[in-house]
């Protein structure tokens, strides 16, 4: 099992470009995650999904869309980069068992510079 | 509104110096706890989950215990290979965990 996947591993982007992060999960796991990790904040939540064609605002969406088309995969848009979008994202994903949440499984992340 | 916090910011240690990190958290309900380890340039890895206070989990040279408002997590002769940042977060019964700011460990040898 190769687990969370993420790609690409890091980009440059210029202001206003558009990009799109791809996650894939070979775990059949129903909840997706996108995070996002800077300095001294730890990890923010952009959005989420809990199932195949859901998806829900985290704690910081603007400036983010995502897709879940399919149970595997999970895409994070940047419609037009912004230099405060400059920082290291990470998918997770995740299932319910006996009525918690098990632990969530971390891709190894995308750095992303937008100058 | 829920909150995880963790002290301290940095931690540095000698090389077999026992020591432990905390992780407070404020949350209107647990459903579970969990800690990972993040080393430079790559994702979280899954450590321990814990559910109710009281209970204790051990691996290698790491031990994690929980309480009502808090969790630690003990570091036991560490080496250096045990450097990096250890991440907490808390399942408060929402669709998502609250994650705390984490630990920077250095362990010099």
């Amino acid at each position: 099992n190769a687990g969370v996947t993420q790609t690409p591993k890091f980009r440059v982007l210029k202001t206003g470009q558009s990009m799109t992060l791809l996650c894939a999960q070979d775990m059949n796991h129903e909840y997706m995650y996108w995070y996002r990790q800077d300095p001294g904040m730890g990890l923010r939540l952009i959005h989420y999904s809990v199932g195949e064609g859901t998806t829900a605002k985290g704690e910081v969406p603007d400036g983010y869309n995502v897709s879940r088309l399919k149970k595997q995969n999970f895409l994070l848009g940047l419609e037009s980069a912004a230099p405060s979008q400059t920082s290291v994202y990470f998918c997770a994903s995740s299932y319910f068992s006996g009525g918690h949440q098990e632990t969530q499984y971390f891709g190894p992340g995308t750095r992303l510079l937008v100058l | 509104e829920d909150q995880v916090t963790q002290s301290p910011e940095a931690l540095r240690l000698q090389e077999g110096e026992s020591s432990s990190l905390n992780c407070s958290y404020t949350v209107s309900g647990l459903r579970g706890l969990f800690w990972y380890r993040q080393d430079p340039g790559k994702g979280p890895e899954f450590l321990f989950t814990l559910y109710s206070a009281g209970e204790e989990k051990e691996k290698e040279r790491l031990k994690a215990t929980l309480t009502k408002k808090e969790s630690f997590l003990h570091i036991t002769a560490p080496k250096p290979e045990d450097s990096a940042t250890y991440l907490c977060a808390v399942d408060n019964y929402g669709q998502n965990f609250v994650f705390g700011p984490g630990t920077r460990l250095s362990v010099l040898p």
